[in-house]
């Protein structure tokens, strides 16, 4: 069975330039779950859909956003890159909601 | 104040030698708790997961234990090796936020040769 894959791998932008990251869960896996990490922060929630509806969010500003697709992929998209958004976004899947989580590989994103 | 706490906070460990990392949490009610291993430049990879039940689970050479009443958790490596090396993130489930994941801060664990 396929992993969760993430793509792009890596990813250098510019402030002020937006950005669409997407992910695939594994086949089966209804929720998805975003995260930011950082060195200094830890990873840090960002949202969570299931059949393609939010079902949490975490306190990130509102130029984060994310969706859902009816076959479970998902895409989260920033707005206005600023230096502090330069993180490893990592995307989780699971079979429902509070189920077990399993990662895919993430997105280096450096903003310059 | 984060809701969940690890220490130390990184780790040096002789090959072969055991070690324990800490979890303490104030996160109520919680559903389950879970230990994952990242790697270096990957996602993190689940090693347990205990319900607020159970005390004790393992995987391996991985041992986790729950203490629900004094909300703390331990996960102890047993003869360690090299790829041991990786943060060990301690994750409590909150049951009052919808089930949402608070992580740790996480534990740097280095084994050398």
């Amino acid at each position: 069975k396929a992993g969760v894959t993430q793509t792009p791998r890596y990813l250098i932008k510019t402030r002020g330039q937006q950005v669409t990251l997407s992910c695939s869960p594994i086949s089966g896996h209804r929720s998805v779950s975003w995260y930011q990490q950082t060195p200094g922060q830890g990873l840090q929630f960002l949202f969570e859909y299931f059949s393609e509806t939010q079902r949490n969010k975490g306190n990130f500003p509102g130029r984060f956003s994310g969706r859902q697709f009816s076959n479970s992929r998902s895409e989260m998209n920033v707005s206005t890159l600023e230096l502090g958004d330069s993180a490893l976004y990592l995307c989780a899947s699971s079979r429902w909601v509070a189920d077990e989580q399993f990662f895919g590989p993430g997105t280096r994103l450096t903003v310059l | 104040k984060n809701q969940v706490e690890q220490s130390p906070q990184s780790l040096i460990i002789l090959e072969g030698k055991n070690c324990t990392l800490q979890c303490n949490y104030t996160v109520s009610p919680f559903s389950n708790l879970r230990w994952y291993k990242q790697d270096t430049g990957r996602g993190p990879v689940s090693l347990t997961i205990m319900t607020f039940s159970e005390n004790t689970k393992s995987n391996g050479r991985y041992t986790a234990t729950l203490d629900a009443d004094t909300k703390q958790s331990s996960l102890h490596i047993t003869a360690s090796q090299l790829s041991d090396s990786a943060s060990y993130i301690c994750v409590v489930s909150a049951m009052e936020y919808g089930n949402k994941l608070v992580f740790g801060a996480g534990t740097i664990l280095r084994v050398k040769s």
